[in-house]
């Protein structure tokens, strides 16, 4: 059962342009929604997480915008740069459940200069 | 250690035999995850420890695989009569408390022909 999809499954954008993507989640006992950024030959790493009651978390360039009712959270990367190509996962976990992630499929993401 | 490191970083093994892949934690983090990454897929978990205790060993496919972390610290991913369906990077990530936001290694490669 895959409890988290995401979307798209690559984008391409102009260096300068905004990335946008989105997941969406079946289980309501997540609370806890990181984003991890994955280079070839590497492990994921965290780059921006929100809990559910907030709305929106904004960290430099990169952006999570969380919708509770719709079950859905979205990762916007601002003024997109040649260095943030890489694949983006989004994943969900319930905390008190020991933190244990379910991912989604992932983004390529290609930023031309 | 400053990270998590993983050995060997590549493993190629023939079918049906007995690979163990290691994983050094961040010194002081007595949450341990390992995770299984397929070519162009979300890692899926596998098993995680809080302490030298498995707390949920759930994600472990079959029982040809089994893991260990016999002082809290280093642990071991034991994979018996391995398949080719078993080739995969193998990774793991620690974090303090099992609280939010784990650090990954970079993984093992394992290659089964």
């Amino acid at each position: 059962q895959q409890q988290v999809k995401q979307s798209p499954q690559s984008l391409i954008v102009q260096k300068g342009g905004i990335s946008i993507i989105n997941c969406a989640y079946e289980n309501t006992a997540f609370d806890y929604f990181p984003w991890y950024q994955q280079f070839p030959g590497k492990g994921p790493a965290l780059l921006i997480a929100i809990r559910p009651d907030v709305s929106e978390k904004k960290e430099g360039r990169f952006t999570i915008s969380f919708n509770k009712s719709a079950k859905q959270f979205s990762l916007h990367i601002m003024d997109s740069q040649p260095g943030d190509s890489a694949t983006y996962f989004c994943a969900a976990s319930k905390i008190a459940a020991g933190n244990k992630l379910t991912f989604g499929g992932g983004t390529r993401v290609l930023v031309k200069p | 250690g400053a990270g998590v490191s993983q050995t060997p970083s590549n493993k190629v093994t023939e079918k049906g035999k007995y690979v163990e892949l290691r994983c050094d934690p961040i010194s002081g983090h007595t949450a341990l995850y390992w995770y299984r990454q397929s070519l162009g897929q979300g890692p899926e978990f596998l098993i995680y420890f809080q302490g030298t205790g498995a707390a949920d060993d759930s994600g472990l496919p079959n029982d040809r695989f089994f893991a260990v972390r016999p002082e809290g610290s280093v642990s071991t991913l034991k994979i018996q009569r391995t398949e080719r369906g078993d080739s995969a990077v193998y990774l793991c990530a620690s974090s303090f408390d099992g609280g939010y936001g784990y650090t990954f290694g970079s993984g093992t490669r394992l290659t089964v022909v």
